[in-house]
């Protein structure tokens, strides 16, 4: 089956610190890979995305995710936590089912960012 | 520009009711999106539209209906509501479709059907 996997319900880092939010996926062919933020009683806001081209992709607010085809890992990750980046973290795949592409997400990660 | 807004913000509803979301973007967007958000189960699409007049399936749309008379509109229907449809709903658009582009999320609607 085709799908995206978040293998850590909850992530805690001290502020300052480096931070990883792991995400791996299964898919035939070339994957499209996405995260996606959502902070506390709103939308999803959409933090970078792998199409094609370099393995390291760099996004909003300093975070930057690292393609590795190998392992079928997209983890997401910040040099230096800040509070403010406390929230629930999905990563997303394009999957192909009947015939279509569909978006399919993670269960999500919740990352708590420790002052 | 609202970006993409969602009416209403909650709804209760009794089991058998019906009621309809509005989904309502400002950006001239073809493709739009209708999610549902389910603790533990992250984002699972109910259907989606890549322009006016269309509408298509997605993993979760039994028990649901849309329309899209206008291009900035995607209304999602529930004619007999069902416990099992309490949920967070998300409406989504974007400017390209086959979901390789960004997609930009309304606030959501919390719904509660008892």
């Amino acid at each position: 089956a085709q799908s995206v996997a978040q293998p850590e319900d909850q992530v805690n880092v001290a502020e300052g610190n480096p931070l990883t939010v792991k995400c791996t996926y299964s898919v035939s062919g070339n994957p499209y890979l996405f995260w996606y933020v959502q902070y506390p009683n709103r939308g999803l806001q959409f933090l970078l995305k792998y199409i094609t081209g370099d393995n390291l992709v760099k996004g909003s607010y300093g975070f930057e995710a690292e393609f590795n085809k190998s392992q079928t890992s997209f983890h997401l990750k910040k040099p230096s936590a800040l509070v403010s980046d406390s929230a629930l973290y999905f990563c997303a795949v394009i999957a192909i089912t009947g015939g279509a592409n569909n978006l399919f997400f993670g269960t999500g990660t919740r990352l708590t960012v420790i002052p | 520009n609202a970006g993409v807004t969602q009416t209403p913000k909650f709804r209760v509803l009794k089991t058998g009711q019906s009621m309809t979301l509005l989904c309502a973007q400002d950006m001239n967007h073809e493709y739009m999106y209708w999610y549902r958000q389910d603790p533990g189960m992250g984002l699972r699409l109910i259907h989606y539209s890549v322009g006016e007049g269309t509408t298509a399936k997605g993993e979760v749309p039994d028990g649901y209906n849309v329309s899209r008379l206008k291009k900035q509109n995607f209304l999602l229907g529930l004619e007999s509501a069902a416990p099992s449809q309490t949920s967070v709903y998300f409406c989504a658009s974007s400017y390209a479709g086959q979901f390789t582009d960004t997609q930009y999320f309304g606030p959501g609607t919390r719904l509660t059907v008892l």
